[in-house]
């Protein structure tokens, strides 16, 4: 079936600090792949996508590219800052299928200190 | 604020007992998904509903069930509740059948004692 696998954490971090989370993917077809973030006590928030091989998507200084040959999607942020300390999902839809439902990965929790 | 709402917020109850989550989709989206996230499970799908049809259900219990209104809100019934069903109830919403991405809204706490 199809699954994502990301870094555990959780992930702590000095302000200024260069962010990446690891994000692998097993599906029969070509997903799109999403990131979203669960801030402290809210719900899931979309941070950024990509539908194809080689799309970069980004969003509030975070980017993230999707690479077909690794299979990977990897969240990337140069500079964090306190207001990033949150849980990030790496999640995935296979296109064409008959429901679109999200699988997700397991969340890493990143805590950033000033 | 991704215009899904969900009510209530939060919601204690016992064992045994039957609940009721609701859901409003974002104006103009067709599709409803609800998930479920808990400590040892980690966030999975249960079940999508489009226009007011099933659509497609995951790892849903037989003591859980749904449905879609004529206005596109949705309901997500728990009975026979088990402490195991604690966990945060999260409902999302998209536009089409097609379409990829998925808005969330803040999401159900349920406690059960």
């Amino acid at each position: 079936g199809n699954s994502v696998t990301q870094m555990e954490g959780p992930v702590t971090l000095s302000e200024e600090a260069f962010l990446t989370i690891n994000c692998t993917y097993t599906a029969t077809g070509y997903p799109s792949l999403f990131w979203y973030v669960q801030y402290p006590g809210e719900g899931l928030q979309l941070l950024l996508k990509a539908t194809k091989a080689d799309d970069k998507g980004s969003n509030k200084g975070f980017e993230a590219t999707y690479r077909k040959e690794t299979t990977s999607f990897h969240l990337e942020k140069g500079s964090v800052q306190v207001s990033d300390s949150a849980v990030y999902f790496c999640a995935l839809v296979m296109k064409g299928s008959n429901d679109y439902k999200l699988s997700f990965g397991a969340g890493t929790t990143v805590t950033v200190r000033a | 604020d991704s215009g899904v709402t969900q009510t209530p917020k939060h919601l204690i109850t016992a064992t045994g007992q039957r609940v009721t989550l609701r859901c409003s989709p974002r104006s103009g989206d067709l599709s409803v998904y609800w998930y479920q996230q808990s400590l040892d499970q980690g966030l999975q799908f249960l079940i999508q509903y489009y226009n007011g049809e099933e659509r497609a259900k995951g790892n849903i219990l037989e003591r859980f069930s749904a449905q879609q209104f004529p206005d596109l809100h949705s309901e997500l019934n728990l009975s026979s509740l088990e402490l195991g069903d604690s966990a945060l109830y999260f409902c999302a919403s998209s536009p089409r059948l097609s379409t990829d991405t998925q808005y969330f809204g803040p999401g159900t706490r349920l406690t059960v004692l």
